[in-house]
């Protein structure tokens, strides 16, 4: 078991541009969701995929978008950044759509 | 739509002595909730679900449909539980093709020797 890895784990990113974040699920994890995490909040869901096809959205305006890969890997993609996106990102994986979720370590953003 | 609160942002209490953690819902539908926590430096992991009925480290939490709670307790606390306690509401989504996470806040609890 390998767990769920995020990268990179820190990143200084200027208002108005486009950032990628990285996830790596555990093998056979077929469902990811993304969360933003806000300081001194409690995570927020972003979206989930479900072998490679987005099935639930949050309250995210479309400047946030995904990817899932075959390999268990995905992308959360944020455009036009804005200074309230600052916050750390999580990634979430599960065997499937009923399981509990398996976190990362996350990814803070800093949009100055 | 559904709400999880945790009323207190921070909780301090003495090594041995007893702890609750407070977590009041509104959700319509057939709940399923979760404590998650997430000590210093670390990744924010499951403690305990309700379905499953266990105590994890000593934890319990027990659902109550009529007051829409599912405190976390413990009877004597330990240095080692200090840390960030999350309760989290798990729905489906749209045409039950998945779920999502909804969090509470968060309670610090910090345990002092």
């Amino acid at each position: 078991e390998t767990g769920v890895t995020q990268s990179p784990t820190h990143l200084i990113k200027t208002r108005g541009q486009q950032v990628t974040l990285r996830c790596s699920s555990q093998s056979g994890h077929n469902t990811v969701s993304w969360y933003q995490q806000a300081l001194g909040q409690g995570p927020q869901f972003i979206f989930q995929y479900y072998r490679e096809e987005e099935n639930g959205r949050g309250n995210f305006p479309p400047r946030f978008s995904g990817l899932q890969f075959p390999n268990y890997s995905s992308e959360l993609n944020v455009n036009a950044l804005e200074l309230d996106d600052s916050a750390l990102y999580l990634c979430a994986s599960s065997p499937d759509r009923g399981s509990g979720y398996t976190f990362g370590s996350g990814t803070r953003l800093t949009v100055v | 739509a559904q709400r999880v609160t945790q009323p207190e942002k921070l909780l301090s209490v003495f090594k041995g002595a007893p702890v609750e953690l407070k977590c009041n819902y509104s959700y319509s539908g057939s709940p399923e909730l979760f404590w998650y926590v997430q000590y210093s430096r670390q990744r924010l992991q499951l403690l305990l679900r309700h379905i499953s009925r266990e105590s994890i480290k000593g934890f319990t939490a027990d659902l109550n449909k009529g007051e829409t709670s599912f405190h976390l307790k413990k009877p004597f606390a330990q240095e080692e539980d200090s840390a960030m306690y999350y309760c989290a509401l798990c729905i489906l989504l749209n045409n039950n093709a998945g779920n999502m996470l909804t969090f509470g806040g968060g309670t610090r609890l910090m345990v002092k020797p």
